[in-house]
C-alpha cells in the first residue's frame, strides 16, 4: 500500500539554526499539507501546496517558515532561525484531486524536531 | 473563531460500544472526518461524513447532524487496540486547495480488560 514517508524521523537542532523536514507524498497525490502536533496537544494545520503553490496557511506559518517541491518527489518544509516553541511534531499529509465530497488526507510518520 | 469540542477522556471495556461527541463552529463546513492516532504515530483515516446521517465502516460508524453542528464516532466490539486518541476533524474550505482540516484536542480512548 503507498504510504507518505518523511526524514529524518527526529532532528534535535540548537535555536537560531535551520532545519529542512523532506517528505515524499503519494506519488499520484496532487495536495500536499503539512501540518504540527507540539507534544500532548492537537494536531495543527501550517500550510497546503497544490499546483507549485501555497494553496492555504495558517497564522502559525509566518516568514519563518517556507515550503518547496524541489523535485517530482520531494516536498520540504523550511525552518528558518528556529526556537524553542518551534520543538514539535511535524506531520506531512497528502491526499488525491477529487471533485468534491469525501477524500482523505494521508499522513506520514512524522519528524520530531527538538529545538535546544 | 474555529473550534471543535470533544471529551478529552473516555475509558471502556473490551466488546463495549462507545461514543464520542463532536460539535463544531466553523466558518466553513465541508465535511467531518474522523482520525485515529496511537500514541507516537500518524493520524490515520478512519471515516468522513459529508451529509447528514450515519457511515458505517466495520466495527466503526460516523453519524453528522449538520443543523446541530454536532457528530459522532462510534466504536462497537471495543478491542484493547483501539486504545488511541480519536480526532474529530472538519474540512473548512471547498475548491482548488482541498480544504485543510481543523482538528478538535482529541479524545483519548483507553480500553480496559
Amino acid at each position: 500500500e503507498p504510504e507518505v514517508t518523511q526524514t529524518p524521523s527526529h532532528q534535535v537542532t540548537q535555536m537560531g539554526q535551520e532545519v529542512i523536514l523532506r517528505c515524499v507524498p503519494i506519488s499520484n497525490h496532487l495536495y500536499f499539507y503539512w501540518y504540527r502536533q507540539i507534544l500532548g496537544q492537537k494536531v495543527e494545520f501550517l500550510v497546503s501546496f497544490y499546483n507549485n503553490e501555497i494553496s492555504e496557511k495558517s497564522e502559525i506559518f509566518d516568514d519563518q517558515f517556507s515550503v518547496e517541491r524541489p523535485d517530482g518527489s520531494n516536498f520540504t518544509l523550511k525552518i528558518r532561525s528556529t526556537k524553542l516553541e518551534d520543538s514539535a511534531m511535524y506531520f506531512c499529509a497528502s491526499s488525491e484531486v477529487t471533485s468534491g465530497g469525501s477524500y482523505e488526507q494521508y499522513f506520514g510518520p512524522g519528524t520530531r524536531l527538538t529545538v535546544t | 473563531g474555529q473550534s471543535l469540542e470533544q471529551p478529552s477522556e473516555v475509558t471502556a471495556v473490551e466488546g463495549a460500544i462507545v461514543q464520542i461527541n463532536c460539535t463544531y463552529q466553523t466558518s466553513g463546513f465541508y465535511g467531518l472526518s474522523w482520525y485515529q492516532q496511537h500514541d507516537g504515530g500518524a493520524p490515520t483515516f478512519l471515516s468522513y461524513n459529508g451529509l447528514d446521517g450515519l457511515e458505517e465502516t466495520g466495527r466503526f460508524s460516523s453519524f453528522l447532524s449538520r443543523s446541530d453542528s454536532y457528530g459522532y464516532l462510534l466504536l462497537q466490539e471495543l478491542q484493547m487496540k483501539d486504545s488511541a486518541s480519536y480526532f474529530c476533524a472538519v474540512r473548512d474550505r471547498y475548491g482548488g486547495s482541498q480544504g485543510n482540516l481543523i482538528f478538535g484536542k482529541g479524545t483519548k480512548l483507553s480500553v480496559k480488560p
